[in-house]
This record gives structure tokens, sequence and C-alpha cells, in this order.
């Protein structure tokens, strides 16, 4: 079946460092990758949507600069969240697509110090 | 911007009793797909459900919704609640077929008491 992993699961950085989180999809080709926040309290708000051999799409409120991501071939992602302080805390979702349905992966924690 | 809202944030019920979470959206796009999603604690969404074509019900695990674009809304119901439909369930939006972008609605906690 078609399953999304996500590590790590939880992450403690202090204030100011960075902090790199990897998606891979397994069992189907993704044609899409999607990286989601939920900051506590909140659900699920786009960063940025990813397609294989595409420029990368960011959100308002959301940039290159911040959260630089990397899609290399069609089963992995991985998104670096930089100069990360307190308000970038929550919960950080992959979504990748293959057919009709997007798959999800667990989540990166993130807590910031 | 696209926008989904869920109303009751949290519901509670006994078991047996009927299930309806309530789901409206607002988008430009006259194609848009809907979808319900389940969300247990430290695992992935998974999908519950997706819209079809206008009026037209989907059901999948006793759980169905009809899309009704004159009223903008994608209501999940169920004709009776089990223990294990307890859950986060998220409405989610796509504009059009395989965008890979989806808009939540800020999620409605079911818990379902014996």
């Amino acid at each position: 079946g078609a399953l999304v992993y996500q590590y790590p699961r939880r992450t403690i950085c202090k204030s100011g460092t960075s902090m790199r989180m990897e998606c891979q999809a397994v069992g189907f080709q993704a044609t899409s990758v999607a990286w989601y926040r939920q900051s506590p309290q909140k659900t699920f708000e786009l960063i940025a949507l990813s397609t294989v051999n595409s420029a990368i799409k960011y959100e308002q409120n959301f940039t290159q600069e911040k959260f630089p991501i990397s899609h290399p071939n069609l089963s992995f992602s991985s998104m670096t969240v930089l100069n990360a302080y307190l308000e970038d805390r929550g919960l950080y979702l992959c979504g990748a697509t293959g057919g009709y349905e997007q798959y999800f992966g667990p989540g990166t924690r993130l807590t910031v110090l | 911007g696209d926008s989904v809202t869920q109303t009751e944030g949290l519901v509670t019920l006994t078991e047996g009793l009927p299930v309806m979470l309530n789901c409206t959206y607002q988008t430009i796009y006259s194609n848009a797909f809907l979808f319900w999603y389940v969300h247990y604690l430290n695992e992935s969404p998974w999908l519950l459900l997706r819209s079809s074509t206008d009026n037209k019900r989907t059901e999948h695990q006793g759980f169905h919704a009809t899309l009704h674009k004159s009223s903008s809304s994608f209501h999940l119901q169920k004709s009776s609640a089990q223990l294990s439909d307890s859950a986060l369930y998220y409405c989610a939006l796509s504009p059009y077929t395989n965008t890979g972008k989806l808009t939540f609605g800020d999620g409605t906690v079911l818990t379902v008491k014996p």
C-alpha cells in the first residue's frame, strides 16, 4: 500500500538554529509533495507545493529563504526550518499526491526552546 | 482565497446515535473537490471520503457525504456512531483534481461515549 514516512517524528532545537525534516513516499510515485504546518490551536496551513522538475511554489507568509525545500525525485522530499523561533513550533506534515489521493505522513513535531 | 468552515469544534455523542459533522466551503473554482480526513493522535491523517459529482453521495466505512454546490456544503454523516469513530475529523478542499494543494478546516473532535 501507499505510505508516507516522516523523520524525525519529534525534534527540539534552540531558538535561532535550523532543523531539517524528511519525507519519504513508499509504494507509489508521488507527483507532488506538499508541506503543511499546524501551529498550536490552529489547523494545517500549506507552506509550499513541490512538483518534481517544476519550481516550488510557496504560499503567502512562507518563503524559500525560511523554508528551503529539496525534492530530488518522486519519492523523497526534505524541508529545513532556518533560524527557528518560537512561532515556528508545531506539527509539520508532508502530503504526497499519487493518483487522485494525497497521502500524509505522521508529521514532525518541532519544539523550539 | 479558498476557505473551509467546520462547525462544532467538539462533538460528543452516545454510541448508536447518528453523526453529522458540518462542512461548508468557499472557492472560485466550480469543480473543486472536497475531502474528509480522519486524524488520530500521533498517526497520519487518512482519507475517509472524497467528493464525487454535484449532489452525488459518496460512502466509505459507514460514513457518507454529498457534495451540494448550491449550498457549498459537504457534511459528514453516519447513521450510528461507534466508539471507534472517536477521532479528529478535518474537512479539506482542493481547487481542482490532483493539485496536491489542500485547504483544511479547523477540525472537529468527535467523541463517542458508551
